[in-house]
């Protein structure tokens, strides 16, 4: 069964630093997602990527973050600056199309100290 | 602003049971997706749906649009069943998911 990957499954990073997480969704998918879950709280959405641009963001989604999808394959997250507030798990997601399921990657614990 | 509920927050069964978790919303929905999460974290969707029943296994779920409701249920629960089960919906006319804040299920043998 095809499989939403993601690297790295568990980060440590200083505060300030930048982080990049990567994504490899499913080769036939238009619709890519980021959603992040704080521990011990709900799932958040972040942001959706279609057709080589942001279709949809949170306002959680500000400034410090960007995505991109380099190579027609891989789909990264990037935390420009980070912060405690940003310690999480970092799922993506894609989807075939609007009206079809999602696959969830295993997600990147990121940890900011 | 669209909310998700689900109860109960906890649930212990004993393997055989039939269990039921609810979600409840408070917007006009496009489409219901019940997810599992396990220990490890990771997230595997088990329904879409936008009307009526779906069944899967053991596994069916419902959805009441004008009530904004849905259920799954799990028939003869074993305790591989044990996870967090997450309600989340996509409103009308957007593409994002809201989420529930899930049901953590454990089934004793």
């Amino acid at each position: 069964e095809p499989e939403v990957t993601q690297t790295p499954s568990h980060q440590v990073t200083q505060m300030g630093q930048e982080v990049i997480l990567r994504c490899v969704p499913i080769s036939n998918h238009l619709y890519f997602y980021w959603y992040r879950q704080i521990l011990g709280q709900k799932v958040e959405f972040l942001v959706s990527f279609y057709n080589n641009e942001i279709s949809e963001k949170s306002e959680i989604f500000d400034d410090q973050f960007s995505v991109e999808r380099p190579d027609g394959s891989n789909f990264t997250l990037k935390i420009r600056s980070t912060k405690l507030e940003d310690s999480a798990m970092y799922f993506c997601a894609s989807s075939a199309g609007y009206n079809y399921g999602y696959t969830f990657g295993s997600g990147t614990r990121l940890t900011v100290v | 602003k669209n909310e998700v509920e689900q109860s109960p927050q906890n649930l212990t069964a004993q393997e055989g049971e039939f269990i039921t978790i609810n979600c409840s919303y408070s917007v006009g929905i496009s489409a219901l997706h019940w997810l599992q999460q396990h220990p490890g974290g990771g997230i595997v969707s088990l329904f879409m749906l936008s009307s009526g029943k779906k069944k899967h296994g053991r596994l069916i779920a419902t959805i009441n649009i004008q009530e904004k409701h849905s259920s799954l249920h799990i028939t003869a629960s074993h305790p591989r069943d044990s996870a967090v089960y997450i309600c989340a919906v996509r409103v009308n006319a957007g593409n994002m998911l809201t989420f529930g804040g899930g049901t953590r299920l454990m089934v004793k043998p």
